[in-house]
């Protein structure tokens, strides 16, 4: 069963950088599908943020495209999220996530539990 | 960017009955080259990830009670759940990947 953990601040102050790392298990990144990131603002709706295909091929969404680096390690098998410049509107339940791969990314089959992050100083 | 709307942004159901969520995208999600609509369907419970429950707007995922039930083609989707279940009590999104950006409906809250 493929699991995925993310891990980082649960707080983070505004104009700062927000950074989520994703842990892997059960599954070699290196194997395929695309590893990408959403978030959930509390009551609110899905977003997707972008993700990356193992070569390092991203797509991300233009609304965040210039505050947004996702990136990967394969040697540790893990993959990573950055978000630049963070304000309140950022404060969400991200969640790392799987998409099958239909030559971009696909449906959604395993997600991480998703911690909280608070944008506040 | 494909804006998908749902409705209706909240249903309640008896025990038994049938809910039925419905899906529109502001352009068509059906692909050419696959002949597949690029369209999943996730199940949302209180403090929980999503749940994948269709994939290609109507094929079942592996180990979903036939009970959900996925229909529609090109920009109107719906998801079915018969004789509905207490543990159905939860939040039902749509979500397109037919470009980037992927985006999701705004969500479904469904009752007893």
């Amino acid at each position: 069963q493929v699991q995925l953990q993310e891990s980082g601040p649960g707080l983070v102050k505004p104009s700062e950088t927000l950074s989520l790392t994703c842990a892997v298990f059960n599954y070699s990144i290196n194997n395929g599908y695309y590893w990408g990131w959403i978030r959930q603002p509390p009551g609110k709706g899905l977003e997707w943020i972008g993700s990356l295909y193992h070569t390092g091929k991203t797509y991300y969404n233009p609304s965040l495209k210039s505050r947004v680096t996702i990136s990967v390690d394969t040697s540790k098998n893990q993959f990573s999220l950055e978000l630049s410049s963070v304000s309140a509107a950022d404060t969400a339940v991200y969640y790392c996530a799987r998409q099958q791969s239909v030559g971009a990314p696909g449906a959604i089959d395993y997600w991480g539990q998703g911690p909280l992050v608070t944008v506040s100083s | 960017d494909i804006v998908m709307t749902q409705s209706p942004d909240s249903l309640a159901v008896s025990l038994g009955e049938r809910a039925t969520i419905n899906c529109k995208s502001s352009q068509s999600v059906l692909y050419f080259s696959n002949n597949k609509n690029h369209l999943a369907w996730y199940q949302q419970k209180p403090g929980q990830p999503p749940k994948l429950l269709i994939n290609w707007a109507s094929t079942r995922e592996s180990g979903v009670p036939d009970r959900f039930s996925g229909s529609g083609s090109g920009t109107d989707f719906s998801l079915t759940i018969s004789n509905l279940q207490a543990e159905d009590v939860a939040v039902y999104s749509c979500h397109q990947y037919y470009s980037i950006p992927n985006s999701f409906g705004q969500g479904t809250k469904l009752e007893i």
